[in-house]
């Protein structure tokens, strides 16, 4: 069975732009949880969706958003980057919305805004 | 607050010996915890879990780790380390109240393995 898909894999940005990031999940797979690793703060949950509803959002301003497709693919999109938004974007898929599933993680997107 | 602490930042050890790596959680209810590994450019994979039950679970890789309520720990342990385990390792609690589906990160120990 393949695993998480996240494309692209290297995104280079530069400020006040906007990016949109992709993630397939594993298939019958219906939660999809983004989160963003760097080195200053570690990796913060940003947001999860499950059957296409956003169920719960981390603490990122507004410019960070994402929707989840009725395949169960996932968008996260942020506009007007900034410097601090470079980071390695991950996704993590699961089978349901119950912390009792285990989320599986892609390899990531490694966004840089310069 | 949910919170994971791990208080080492960066560990060595030589092939072949013993690896204890620390972690130490805040949460107000029972705690999902959680080992993830992860590689140079690879995404995170877990490497063992705890919900409830046994307080020591075992993982893949030889690993193991052992929940301790009075202490809010929850070590991870090897007994003989390969020079494949060097990697990065994060301890984490899921944030499940209230029908959440997160997890909380500690901020990770890097594994050095020397010959």
């Amino acid at each position: 069975k393949a695993g998480v898909t996240q494309t692209p894999r290297y995104l280079i940005k530069t400020r006040g732009q906007q990016v949109t990031l992709s993630c397939s999940p594993i298939s019958g797979h219906r939660s999809v949880s983004w989160y963003q690793q760097t080195p200053g703060q570690g990796l913060q949950f940003l947001f999860e969706y499950f059957s296409e509803t956003q169920r719960n959002k981390g603490n990122f301003p507004g410019r960070f958003s994402g929707r989840q497709f009725s395949n169960s693919r996932s968008e996260m999109n942020v506009s007007t980057l900034e410097l601090g938004d470079s980071a390695l974007y991950l996704c993590a898929s699961s089978l349901g919305a119950s912390g009792r599933y285990e989320q599986f993680f892609g390899p990531g997107t490694r966004l840089t805004v310069l | 607050a949910q919170s994971v602490t791990q208080p080492d930042i960066h560990i060595t050890v030589s092939e072949g010996a013993s690896l204890e790596l620390r972690c130490n959680y805040s949460y107000g209810a029972t705690p999902y915890l959680f080992w993830y590994v992860q590689s140079p450019g690879q995404g995170l994979q877990l490497l063992l879990k705890y919900f409830s039950g046994d307080t020591l679970v075992q993982g893949i890789k030889g690993f193991e780790a052992e929940f301790k309520r009075s202490q809010s720990s929850f070590n991870l342990r090897k007994p003989s380390v390969h020079w494949s385990d060097a990697a990065e390792y994060f301890c984490a609690v899921g944030n499940f109240q209230t029908g959440a589906n997160n997890l909380f990160f500690g901020t990770g120990t890097r594994l050095t393995v020397i010959p």
